[in-house]
């Protein structure tokens, strides 16, 4: 089954510390994969995206992740947070046999002044 | 930047009313889609359409669910006879191709319905 998993459903870090977010994958073709934030009130933007080549994206914001084929994995980096990226992040998988994008369930960030 | 919009951002509807959600994809966006967020659950796809006509649909997309491009900018949602389980958060998407595409999403709009 197509899926995606977002391990944590809420993460709290200090300002200025280092940041992770997990995405584990389910799919049965060859993955595009996103992640987006949702601020309160707003609609989901996209963060960075994966369809092929360095598995190491850069993205908006500072953020960047890294797409690891043996461990189904595209996880969300970001060095040192800051106050206003406290909102809730969407994995997101994708592939040319379907229009449709699979979502995880979210994790929620809180940024601890 | 161009964006994707919807409205209203937010509708109160009561059960058995029909509904018409409604969104602008960005101008050069050729396909288009609709998702929704249930209250605390993932956001789930609904339908998407391209060149006038859906192109794949979830099982959620029943027979009280259609889709619409009534012109050149509008793509729309209707609900036909709204159930208390229909309340979520709709999202409007669109991009610019198929494959290899990012899915721009709109700001939602929250539905309710009593």
């Amino acid at each position: 089954a197509q899926s995606v998993t977002q391990p944590d459903i809420h993460i709290t870090v200090s300002e200025g510390a280092s940041l992770e977010l997990r995405c584990n994958y389910s799919y049965g073709a060859t993955p595009y994969l996103f992640w987006y934030v949702q601020s309160p009130g707003q609609g989901l933007q996209l963060l960075l995206k994966y369809f092929s080549g360095d598995t190491l994206v850069q993205g908006i914001k500072g953020f960047e992740a890294e797409f690891k084929r043996s461990q189904s994995s595209f996880n969300l980096r970001k060095p040192s947070v800051h106050w206003s990226d406290a909102a809730e992040y969407f994995c997101a998988v994708g592939g040319d046999s379907s229009y449709k994008l699979i979502f995880g369930s979210g994790t929620r960030l809180l940024v601890r002044p | 930047e161009p964006e994707v919009t919807q409205t209203p951002s937010h509708q109160v509807t009561q059960m058995g009313q029909e509904v018409i959600l409604r969104c602008v994809p960005i101008s050069n966006h050729l396909y288009f889609y609709w998702y929704r967020q249930i209250l605390g659950q993932k956001v789930e796809f609904l339908v998407s359409f391209y060149n006038n006509e859906i192109s794949e649909k979830s099982e959620i997309f029943d027979d009280q669910f259609s889709v619409e491009r009534p012109d050149g900018s509008n793509f729309t949602l209707k609900i036909r006879s709204t159930k208390l389980e229909d309340s979520a958060m709709y999202f409007c998407a669109s991009s610019e191709a198929f494959r290899r595409e990012t899915q721009y999403f709109g700001p939602g709009t929250r539905l309710l319905v009593l």
